[in-house]
């Protein structure tokens, strides 16, 4: 059992599409990062969020931390097949679990 | 920041055989760690690597199978020992600075045993 449930687990999209990704657990992290992953590759982090209810913003990426820090959620605008990836969440404290992913493929 | 060197980047093991995966950090880290990541799978934490004690390891792995040495803050290794297919992963080392939440990951060591 995942201790993040991360949600969808794949993706597939036209180019220009929005769309949001999930991650939810029953447990409070310190903060939780977003990774994205490509093929051969090992993850690249994104973003850190930190504060409860804090929202970050990356070009066309948008993340938001819950008020409680247990859920975060990954919104893209006008996807780009660029954007095609394995997209990571993972929560922290001592040490980082991480989510089943969401394979995304943005076709164009 | 920190940039994390792993080796071998990849290797095709003999059933049986033992690997040993090394992990360089270029600044002093607090915490240490190792994962593995199966195929078209999400990364699945094997232990904090311990700086001079013994690695606390996470369900489901054991110090025998997956021995691991950390000899000082910039340094640690995994062995992945007698080798199946099943073990067939990358193995991706990572590191926390100091008191910052954030844990940067190496580039992986991808194994193929046959």
């Amino acid at each position: 059992t995942q201790l993040l449930e991360q949600s969808p687990q794949f993706l597939s999209i036209q180019e220009g599409e929005n769309l949001t990704v999930y991650c939810n657990s029953s447990s409070v992290f310190s903060s939780l990062q977003w990774y994205r992953q490509e093929p051969g590759e090992g993850p690249v982090l994104l973003v850190t969020v930190v504060t409860g209810g804090e929202v970050k913003k990356l070009k066309r990426l948008t993340f938001q931390f819950g008020d409680a820090r247990k859920d975060s959620s990954l919104h893209i605008t006008a996807a780009q097949p660029g954007d095609t990836g394995l997209y990571l969440c993972a929560g922290a404290n001592n040490d980082m679990r991480f989510g089943a992913g969401t394979r995304l493929t943005v076709k164009p | 920041s920190a940039v994390i060197s792993q080796k071998p980047s990849r290797d095709i093991c003999q059933r049986g055989t033992s690997l040993t995966i090394q992990c360089q950090v270029d600044s002093q880290v607090t915490m240490m760690f190792w994962y593995r990541q199966q195929p078209g799978q999400s990364l699945t934490l094997i232990a904090t690597a311990n700086q001079g004690s013994e690695a606390t390891y996470e369900s489901g792995f054991v110090i025998d199978k997956f021995p691991i040495s950390r000899p000082n803050l910039t340094f640690s290794t995994l062995t992945v020992s007698n080798m199946s297919p099943e073990d067939s992963s990358i193995y991706l080392c990572s590191a926390r600075t100091g008191s910052g939440n954030t844990i940067y990951f190496g580039e992986g060591s991808w194994l193929t045993v046959v």
